[in-house]
């Protein structure tokens, strides 16, 4: 049970490239998140799933897209990437969305240049 | 004002000593609420979820209070192994979750 997994770990754009994170969790769970940390700071959610098939925007969502290919995974797309989205991203899935305890994949520490 | 708000701290304190951390929260329709760990670049880990009559896990205690929309986390008896940040998590009904920024706790021998 790898429980919350996350590609890559370490990442270096330059700025206008684009890529795709990737996240995938065996746990059978529901809702699904992207939150980025800047140092120092706390976690801000990015976009969220609340079940298959769906996305929400979540407080700083601008600059990214996001796909939920299935129950499993759950995608972050930067299209053209600017050094202010230099930061940790974090992927994390809950069985439900409310009330529920969320559950961290490892981060994908990200700079660009 | 931040939705959710912590004392950054750092909080150094000597092995044994009891420390409380405060979080204050914005939104008093606010449904759910958490304190988790964070390690030095590490993913955040749940600690506890804070209920409204308080609850106890050992050697911490979270309490909750909806009238004055405060949390608290305290840690009795500390050990070197609780240095980390703690942040507080505070849901709304639609289950958006709000981090706060987190307070760091050092514990010193």
């Amino acid at each position: 049970n790898a429980g919350v997994t996350q590609t890559p770990k370490f990442q270096v754009l330059k700025t206008g490239q684009s890529m795709t994170l990737q996240c995938a969790q065996d746990m059978n769970h529901n809702s699904m998140y992207w939150y980025r940390q800047d140092p120092g700071m706390g976690l801000r959610l990015i976009y969220y799933s609340a079940s298959e098939g769906t996305t929400d925007k979540g407080e700083v969502p601008n600059g990214y897209n996001v796909s939920r290919l299935n129950k499993r995974e759950f995608s972050l797309r930067l299209e053209s990437a600017a050094p202010s989205q230099t930061s940790v991203y974090f992927c994390a899935s809950s069985a439900h969305q409310v009330l529920e305890t969320q559950y961290f994949g490892p981060g994908t520490r990200l700079l660009v240049l | 004002r931040k939705e959710v708000e912590q004392d950054p701290g750092p909080f150094n304190v000597p092995e044994g000593a009891t420390v409380a951390f405060n979080c204050t929260y914005s939104n008093s329709a606010s449904q759910s609420f958490f304190w988790y760990r964070q390690d030095c670049r590490k993913e955040p880990k749940l600690l506890m979820s804070v209920y409204s009559s308080g609850n106890e896990d050992g050697r911490f205690t979270a309490q909750l209070n909806r009238a004055s929309q405060y949390i608290s986390l305290l840690i009795r008896d500390s050990k070197l192994s609780d240095s980390a940040t703690y942040l507080c998590v505070v849901m709304n009904n639609a289950g958006k979750s709000t981090f706060g920024d987190g307070t760091t706790l050092t514990v010193k021998p």
